[in-house]
């Protein structure tokens, strides 16, 4: 079967780091998306890696390591406008989007 | 990027009917996709939208309740057929971007309620 794992809810205080984890199994794989999605919006994209290594993209980077099946997303400098849900997904070898549940992050003051 | 608008955006349906949502790409696209998203709960892909071909469904979804229509390369249909409360979701539809990584645009999505 096809897993994708994530934790459900994280807490930060704004300006400080925050890293979200992400594990999957997936039948193929043909790169890895981290979304964003706001309470009652839209999901947005935020990240996609395809090979090993960190991509940075201003105040979010997103890790990938192919061979452990394991992503993360890094946060920096946090706003509170960032407080959404945050989306792991997978495009499998059939070139279907497999997401995660989403993990809720709450920034507070 | 692509902008997708869908409607309705939110509809309260009786149980036992059926509701065509419609998505519509400001741009020539291959695939579109459409999923749903329960409440408090991510994305589950019901089937892919193929233009000149029928939509390809997944594990759960069967054509008969969720059937789907693409005349063109811009637009697509979703309908929830036969409708029951376990139907009340938002239903998204989404296509690549067209860049090379290929990340997905989503439209607004359509909330439906079934009492």
């Amino acid at each position: 079967g096809q897993n994708i794992d994530q934790p459900t809810e994280m807490t930060a205080t704004e300006g400080a780091i925050v890293q979200i984890n992400c594990t999957y199994q997936t039948s193929g794989f043909n790169g890895l998306f981290w979304y964003q999605q706001h309470a009652g919006e839209a999901p947005t994209f935020l990240s996609y890696n395809v090979l090993d290594g960190l991509e940075e993209k201003g105040r979010f980077s997103s890790f990938l390591s192919r061979s452990k099946g394991y992503s993360y997303l890094l946060l920096k400098e946090l706003q509170m406008k960032d407080s959404a849900s945050y989306l792991c997904a997978v495009r499998d070898g059939g070139g279907d989007m497999r997401f995660g549940a989403g993990t809720r992050l709450t920034v507070k003051p | 990027s692509a902008v997708i608008s869908q409607k309705p955006s939110r509809d309260i349906c009786q149980r036992g009917t059926s509701l065509t949502i419609q998505c519509q790409v400001d741009s020539q696209v291959t695939m579109m996709f459409w999923y749903r998203q329960q409440p408090g709960q991510s994305l589950t892909l019901i089937a892919t939208a193929n233009q000149g071909s029928e939509a390809t469904y997944e594990s759960g979804f069967v054509i008969d309740k969720f059937p789907i229509s693409r005349p063109n390369l811009t637009f697509s249909t979703l309908t929830v057929s036969n409708m029951s409360p376990e139907d009340s979701s938002i239903y998204l539809c989404s296509a690549p971007s067209g860049q090379n990584t290929g990340e997905l645009f989503f439209g607004e999505g359509s909330r439906l309620t079934v009492l």
